[in-house]
């Protein structure tokens, strides 16, 4: 069964620096998202992206994160200048059509620790 | 945006007893999934039931749309059941994006 794909599984990086986590969502899905979750929290929502725009985003996502289709395959959330509250668990989805009524697939996630 | 509670929020059985997750949502949904958070971290989606009743082995969920709750049904637990279980649904007034509760977290004991 086709899967969503994240690397790396883990990213250490260093207050201030920037960060591109990437996600491959299964190739026939239209839909992608990003959610983040702090942890022991809720998985939180971030951003949707449909037709190589963003669709909707959260209250988290500012100017501080953006996302990319850089070629046909893959899906990246670019975080600029990271902070330490920005540690958390980045779970990437894609989904095949954008009316809600397919099921939602999740990524293994990255696990994102900022020193 | 659409409120999703989930109860209990915390959850301990000993292994061999059966349990009942529950999920309520504030508005209309499309879609309603339920995940199982496992020690590593990873979301295993258990079932896509946006209505009706869905089994897998001891598993099953049923989803009332028309009175916006779900039920995740766990039969003769086991330790490798243990972990947060959460409710996510999408609703077109939040755009089909979709939002999590706070999830169940379960432990099972040998």
């Amino acid at each position: 069964e086709p899967e969503v794909t994240q690397t790396p599984s883990h990213q250490v990086t260093q207050m201030g620096q920037e960060v591109i986590l990437r996600c491959v969502p299964i190739s026939n899905h239209l839909y992608f998202y990003w959610y983040r979750q702090i942890l022991g929290q809720k998985v939180e929502f971030l951003v949707s992206f449909y037709n190589n725009e963003i669709s909707e985003k959260s209250e988290i996502f500012d100017d501080q994160f953006s996302v990319e289709r850089p070629d046909g395959s893959n899906f990246t959330l670019k975080i600029r200048s990271t902070k330490l509250e920005d540690s958390a668990m980045y779970f990437c989805a894609s989904t095949r059509r954008p009316e809600g009524n397919s099921p939602l697939h999740f990524g293994n996630g990255t696990r994102l620790t900022v020193t | 945006g659409i409120q999703v509670e989930q109860s209990p929020p915390d959850l301990i059985l000993q292994e061999g007893a059966n349990s009942t997750l529950r999920c309520n949502f504030s508005d209309s949904v499309n879609n309603l999934q339920w995940f199982h958070q496992n020690p590593w971290g990873q979301l295993i989606n258990l079932f896509y039931i946006p209505s009706g009743t869905k089994q897998n082995g001891r598993l099953s969920a049923t989803t009332v749309a028309t009175e916006r709750y779900s039920l995740l049904y766990i039969s003769s637990s086991q330790t490798t059941d243990s972990g947060v279980y959460f409710c996510a649904v999408e609703t077109p007034s939040d755009n089909n994006d979709m939002r999590f509760g706070a999830g169940t977290r379960l432990t099972v004991k040998p």
